[in-house]
């Protein structure tokens, strides 16, 4: 699986827009983006998935050029409660039985 | 619709004794993963089932670890006998296998730690 490389922190205020980006160079033509949200004493929370151009749900977006090499999570107007580890996985994600690789992650801290 | 749940949150044993956690999970998942979080590092893949048949463990550490998943419902994770490294979080997951779809999200259950002392 290709590997991803995303900054180990980022700080932010309440109602601010917060983006996360991650690089992943070495990623195969069948692979996705899928990023994981992890609060403390909680296992991972999936959020968004995404192969090209750009996906929105109702928790994020996420921005993929079209070389694909990297990827950025856009979290609209935080909130204290998106303090939290989100984590960019890259893989054959459209088939199930895919082990996911986490890396460290991004420590997102939202103040007040 | 209840998410995966594992049993039990937290558990504290002696070297050498034996654990056993347990993963139910999500009602229909044919895909049940084992992963865990040593102190410290990431989190790790264990094993993969998909029913009551072992797809993938390749990421098992050693032979003390066993896992089963009998009937293809619940899965449980021993650890026999325990040692000190193996002390950290062990999270199950599941996912549902449905042909056609592009994603195969992974559900995961809140963990239980494992301390051994």
């Amino acid at each position: 699986l290709a590997k991803t490389t995303q900054p180990i922190s980022m700080d932010s205020y309440e109602g601010q827009e917060v983006n996360i980006t991650c690089s992943h160079n070495n990623i195969a033509t069948n692979d996705y983006i899928t990023w994981y949200q992890q609060f403390p004493s909680q296992g991972p929370r999936f959020i968004i998935q995404g192969y090209k151009t750009k996906v929105t749900n109702e928790v994020a977006s996420l921005f993929i050029p079209a070389d694909r090499k990297s990827s950025t999570l856009s979290l609209p107007r935080v909130s204290l409660s998106d303090t939290a580890v989100y984590y960019c996985l890259v893989g054959p994600f459209n088939q199930a039985g895919t082990a996911l690789i986490f890396g460290k992650g991004t420590t997102l801290s939202v103040s007040s | 619709e209840a998410g995966v749940t594992q049993f039990p949150s937290h558990s504290v044993i002696e070297k050498g004794q034996t654990v056993t956690l347990r993963c139910d999970p999500i009602s229909g998942h044919d895909n049940l993963y084992w992963y865990r979080r040593v102190m410290g590092k990431e989190i790790k893949f264990l094993l993969h089932f998909v029913k009551e048949s072992k797809q993938d463990e390749s990421g098992m550490p050693n032979n003390r670890f066993l896992a089963e998943r009998t009937g293809g419902t619940y899965s449980t994770l021993k650890v026999q006998p325990a040692e000190l490294e193996d002390s950290g979080v062990y999270f199950c997951a599941s996912s549902q296998d449905v042909a056609g779809t592009s994603t195969d999200t992974q559900y995961f259950g809140p963990g239980t730690r494992l301390t051994v002392l």
